[in-house]
């Protein structure tokens, strides 16, 4: 089956502590996202992809670093998680065509930073 | 980036045919128009994307407004599963960015 997996799907951590949130997807894309969903401001992309080793800045990148060392796989790393960042976090992966990005989103990860 | 304009909210009743409106008056002449939902508790899902013409799929239909400041996205059987949000988004650029405004929750009776 053709999906977007996260891992966890929920965490609880303290501030200052390291965690890294995993995305991978099994379609093959050359293109992933991190986006994060809070009330009132929508989601907002963190990061993105264009394919292995290519990464840039979405609009809210303070705080969060990634990797694309293969393709399948685009962890999102937190060095050192504030309260902040606590947050609903999707990861999105999609072949890119132009201008036009079908995205596949993941189930999500409800992080909460005390 | 084009803004767009969506009712917060709408209604409609199960088996029943809902049109969904979105304005995008600032959208350039190459954006795609793009419709995603959300479920409950879940992620956002592609429904539908078009340029110019109308376009069809197995989940919905997308109407675009001749001069493309407007579309309008229609379920043709509403069901219980469609309530969600539904996002319209114009463009992604070169970079895939999806900008979410606020979107329409469609809630569906039986």
């Amino acid at each position: 089956e053709a999906q977007v997996t996260q891992n966890p799907r929920y965490l609880i951590t303290v501030t200052g502590k390291k965690l890294t949130v995993t995305c991978s997807q099994n379609m093959n894309h050359e293109y992933m996202s991190w986006y994060r969903q809070d009330p009132g401001l929508g989601l907002r992309q963190i990061y993105y992809s264009m394919n292995v080793e290519v990464t840039d800045k979405g609009d809210v990148p303070e705080g969060y670093k990634v990797s694309r060392k293969e393709k399948r796989n685009f962890p999102l790393i937190l060095e050192s998680p504030s309260p902040n960042q606590t947050s609903l976090y999707f990861c999105a992966s999609s072949f890119g065509t132009g201008n036009v990005y079908e995205q596949y989103f993941g189930p999500g990860t409800r992080l909460t930073v005390t | 980036d084009a803004k767009t304009t969506q009712p917060n909210s709408m209604e409609s009743n199960e088996e029943e045919p809902v049109h969904l409106p979105c304005n995008h008056s600032t959208i350039s002449g190459t954006d795609y128009i793009h419709w995603y939902r959300q479920l409950p508790s879940q992620g956002p899902e592609y429904v539908i994307h078009g340029l110019t013409s109308n376009v069809n799929n197995r989940m919905a239909s997308l109407a675009i407004a001749e001069d493309r400041k407007s579309s309008t996205l229609i379920l043709h059987r509403a069901t219980l599963r469609d309530a969600a949000v539904y996002y319209c988004i114009p463009g992604s650029g070169n970079t895939g960015k999806l900008i979410f405004g606020q979107g329409t929750t469609l809630q569906v009776k039986p």
